[in-house]
């Protein structure tokens, strides 16, 4: 059965400081699509990044990045330098060939202090 | 594009009333899906859509009910409110992506904040 654990509830960092956020995943099927979601204090769910899991190339965006790696069932994001903007809660999601919904991670919650 | 706009965005209901929430989205979108997102619990499936006319139940739907008579518009229901339904409700949809049906990149509406008295 799929499944996706966020281990870190909670992380608090200085700003300026780099921190990874951990997603280990579980699935049965060869041809699957991993998500990062970011939810800020106002609410809304902002998509940061779709990637299918033929292609392990890891991603940079700015100050994001995404290390994906099929061996470890793992599809960590880090953000370098981190501002206090980056406070959210961050989701980790899994689409499965099959399946029409995707299953979420419970969400690290991301506290960057001043 | 608007993307997918949720009404209302606010709303207070004494216990047993009804209301319906509404979801629209200009992307064409096959795929349609109403969560709740309580404090801790992160985000639960209630209902969902893969097309004009079809629902499926997801994690949570007692208490609720769902129509998705065009395919841009997703509706839910709760015909009589309780307390256990405070809450914030986000819907989304997607492309269907590949042969076998899975979803592509949720994209969520801004939500609508849900309290009964």
């Amino acid at each position: 059965a799929q499944k996706v654990t966020q281990a870190q509830t909670e992380i608090s960092v200085v700003e300026k400081e780099d921190v990874t956020l951990d997603c280990v995943y579980e699935t049965r099927d060869t041809t699957y699509y991993l998500f990062w979601y970011k939810q800020p204090p106002s609410g809304e769910l902002v998509f940061l990044i779709r990637r299918n899991s033929f292609d392990e190339q890891n991603e940079i965006s700015g100050r994001y990045s995404w290390n994906f790696q099929k061996s470890t069932s793992s599809f960590n994001f880090t953000i370098t330098a981190s501002q206090v903007v980056d406070s959210a809660v961050y989701f980790c999601a899994l689409s499965e060939t099959g399946y029409s919904t995707l299953t979420f991670g419970k969400g690290t919650m991301l506290l960057v202090s001043p | 594009n608007a993307g997918v706009t949720q009404t209302p965005k606010f709303r207070v209901l004494k216990t047993g009333q009804s209301m319906t929430l509404l979801c629209a989205q200009d992307m064409n979108h096959e795929y349609m899906y109403w969560y709740r997102q309580d404090p801790g619990m992160g985000l639960r499936l209630i209902h969902y859509s893969v097309g004009e006319g079809t629902t499926a139940k997801g994690e949570v739907p007692d208490g609720y009910n769902v129509s998705r008579l065009k395919k841009q518009n997703f509706l839910l229901g709760l015909e009589s409110a309780a307390p256990s339904q405070t809450s914030v409700y986000f819907c989304a949809s997607s492309y269907m992506i590949g042969a076998g049906g899975g979803t592509d990149t949720q994209y969520f509406g801004p939500g609508t904040r849900l309290t009964v008295l």
